[in-house]
């Protein structure tokens, strides 16, 4: 069973600040990585998918490195805005099984 | 990409009652699924709704507590039976997916029941 764990659970961080957190997962049986932004009161939306190792992905300021060898990925964000302020999921998918949810970062960016 | 709509967007329930979640897409899809999310957890999977037959449920969750309905590939309900506290949640409605595809979801129920 995959197990995604994310880190830290919450943040505050002041406008213009850059910031990373972390989403670990079990290397072994690994398939894929899917990060999401989830706004109070709004849809999740889907940042990235990444599948290989070493993966890097970037959307204007916000971007992701994988490493499945080691089973983690970052998600970084340069000089974070208000509008960051969400929070951040990790999903892991693994085969056949259902995807796996973190339990999510809360960004909160201070102005 | 698809756009999901869901209705209701909150709403205060007694214990005891039942609620329909209505869950809309604009294109056909093949897969929807339906998600929870109780304060302080994760977004956890409680079935998948399939198109002209009985949803297929997670551990921990059973057609009883939680029917479901998917008439056609736009459209699915989730009810949710006989509510207590514990059910207080935020629900969401997805569809896509697949093994590594990306997921598209509604703006979420959030449930309060009291």
């Amino acid at each position: 069973i995959l197990n995604v764990e994310q880190s830290p659970q919450s943040l505050h961080v002041q406008e213009g600040d850059s910031t990373n957190f972390t989403c670990s997962f079990p290397s072994s049986n690994f398939y894929a990585l899917h990060w999401y932004r989830w706004e109070t009161a709004k849809s999740p939306e889907a940042l990235f998918v990444m599948t290989l190792n070493g993966d890097e992905k970037k959307k204007g300021r916000i971007s992701a490195t994988l490493n499945t060898k080691e089973g983690y990925s970052y998600l970084y964000i340069k000089g974070s805005q208000p509008e960051d302020s969400a929070t951040y999921l990790c999903v892991g998918a693994s085969g056949n099984t259902p995807l796996v949810f973190g339990k999510g970062t809360r960004l909160s960016v201070i102005a | 990409s698809a756009v999901i709509s869901q209705k209701p967007s909150r709403d205060i329930c007694q214990r005891g009652t039942s609620l329909t979640i209505q869950c809309q897409v604009d294109s056909q899809v093949t897969m929807m699924f339906w998600y929870r999310q109780q304060p302080g957890q994760s977004l956890t999977l409680i079935a998948t709704a399939n198109q002209g037959s009985e949803a297929t449920y997670e551990s921990g969750f059973v057609i009883d507590k939680f029917p479901i309905s998917r008439p056609n590939l736009t459209f699915s309900t989730l009810t949710v039976s006989n509510m207590s506290p514990e059910d207080s949640s935020i629900y969401l409605c997805s569809a896509g997916g697949g093994n590594t595809g990306e997921l598209f979801f509604g703006e979420g129920s959030r449930l309060t029941v009291l």
